[in-house]
């Protein structure tokens, strides 16, 4: 099984703080994937990154895939108390239907 | 926009017991998935669903556990005599094709008593 390790485990900021969070691996990933997860609902694709050195941006968010596709990052800028949330970093297993994911990070933004 | 849906969102039962998790997947999605959140713990992958048959299972998915399309909607998930360790968030996730986005439930949360 290939293991995802994400840090930090939890991470609180005040609104407008800017944050980065990881997501590593000892293994190579075809892809990687960013979900986020509120409490009572299932996850929710944020984007799918690659391409090594792949950059991608969705509004405040700026997600980078790492040259040798082993990690991850997801920078945030300017967090809003809408960002609060778990973050979960997700990359598929050898087969190709199974993702592996990561323990996630708990992140709190407040006004 | 079109969701997962799955049905109930708890579910409490006692240890021995069958249950029977459902899931109606998005209309024109093939790939069907079931995978568990154990409190404070990371999401799992169980098992995958294409072609009304099972492409890939986890070590998780032992005898106890199945999975069947009975009636062309429904996708259930079933835990033949559940163990108090399986009481856990059980996601139905679902896509289009082999790498398209995968779509996600919002849970069937079970606790296994």
């Amino acid at each position: 099984t290939q293991l995802l390790e994400q840090s930090p485990q939890f991470l609180s900021i005040q609104e407008g703080e800017n944050l980065t969070v990881y997501c590593n691996s000892s293994s190579v990933f075809s892809s990687l994937q960013w979900y986020r997860q509120e409490p009572g609902e299932g996850p929710v694709l944020l984007v799918t990154v690659v391409t090594g050195g792949e950059v991608k941006k969705l509004k405040r968010l700026t997600f980078q895939f790492g040259d040798a596709r082993k990690d991850s990052s997801l920078h945030i800028t300017a967090a809003q108390p809408g960002d609060t949330g778990l973050y979960l970093c997700a990359g598929e297993g050898d087969s190709g239907y199974a993702l592996n994911f990561g323990k996630g990070t708990s992140l709190l933004v407040t006004p | 926009e079109p969701e997962v849906t799955q049905t109930p969102s708890h579910q409490v039962t006692q240890m021995g017991q069958e249950v029977i998790l459902r899931c109606v997947p998005i209309s024109n999605h093939l790939y069907f998935y079931w995978y568990r959140q154990i409190l404070g713990q990371k999401v799992e992958f169980l098992v995958s669903f294409y072609n009304n048959e099972i492409s890939e299972k986890s070590e998780i998915f032992d005898d106890q556990f199945s999975v069947e399309r009975p009636d062309g909607s429904n996708f259930t998930l079933k835990i033949r005599s559940t163990k108090l360790e399986d009481s856990a968030m059980y996601f139905c996730a679902t896509n289009r094709g082999y790498n398209s986005p995968l779509h996600f439930g919002n849970g069937t949360r079970l606790t296994v008593t």
